[in-house]
């Protein structure tokens, strides 16, 4: 089974909605991200949480809010959706180091 | 600020060749620095970490240089394949954050 998960794989869905992208992993990390990656161009930070107590925004917090409800797992919602939020979405867990393993990514596209 | 570069324009060679991508960092000193390969629709996957008291390090076809003078790392993959093709990231330790910052990468592109 693979170490970092993300549900769901792919989602459309339309302007103003709220949806959830959730993260598991078995790995183990205190560490978790939520990266997200438009075509053609570098990864974004959005949050990243270094234990189930400790939350902090990154780059580009704006509009996404995360819930980290245990080690395993960190939710990262869209509390209303819009068009320029249709991205590659990347979880990823990091060791002490910080060396990051990611997840499969979540394609989402807002209509 | 803190800024990472790497080249935007992908790097073209031929099979058998050494591949060479550069990461320069600006504004302060990473403890340690790290690479990953991503693949068009993947996740990156770590490949190398180096820190600022190593010169090299090495790991199969891959070498990694850090020069804390020059504030540059280069990587090197050597007997280069066409399934080496991919973007290679650079991400140093962060100052001050404990975390990593992730370059934009250089798309490597190897022709047979």
């Amino acid at each position: 089974d693979a170490d970092v998960t993300q549900t769901p794989r792919n989602r459309i869905t339309k302007t103003g909605k709220r949806i959830m992208l959730e993260c598991s992993q078995t790995k183990g990390h205190d560490r978790m991200y939520w990266y997200r990656q438009d075509p053609g161009l570098g990864l974004r930070l959005i949050y990243y949480s270094f234990d189930v107590k400790d939350i902090n925004k990154g780059e580009i917090s704006d509009g996404y809010s995360v819930s980290r409800q245990a080690q395993a797992k960190f939710s990262l919602s869209l509390e209303s959706a819009i068009p320029n939020q249709t991205a590659l979405y990347f979880c990823a867990t990091g060791t002490d180091t910080d060396t990051q393993y990611f997840g499969p990514g979540t394609r989402l596209t807002v209509l | 600020s803190q800024k990472i570069e790497q080249n935007s324009e992908a790097l073209n060679i031929q099979e058998g060749k050494t591949a060479t991508l550069t990461c320069n960092y600006t504004n302060y000193s990473p403890a340690y620095l790290q690479w990953y390969r991503q693949d068009p629709g993947r996740g990156p996957v770590f490949l190398l970490l180096i820190r600022e008291n190593e010169k090299e390090k090495r790991k199969e076809r891959l070498k990694v240089t850090f020069d804390t003078t020059l504030k540059q790392s280069l990587f090197h993959i050597t007997a280069s394949q066409p399934a080496d093709s991919a973007t290679y990231l650079c991400a140093p330790l962060s100052g001050g954050y404990n975390k990593l910052i992730f370059g934009a990468g250089t798309r490597l592109a190897v022709h047979p």
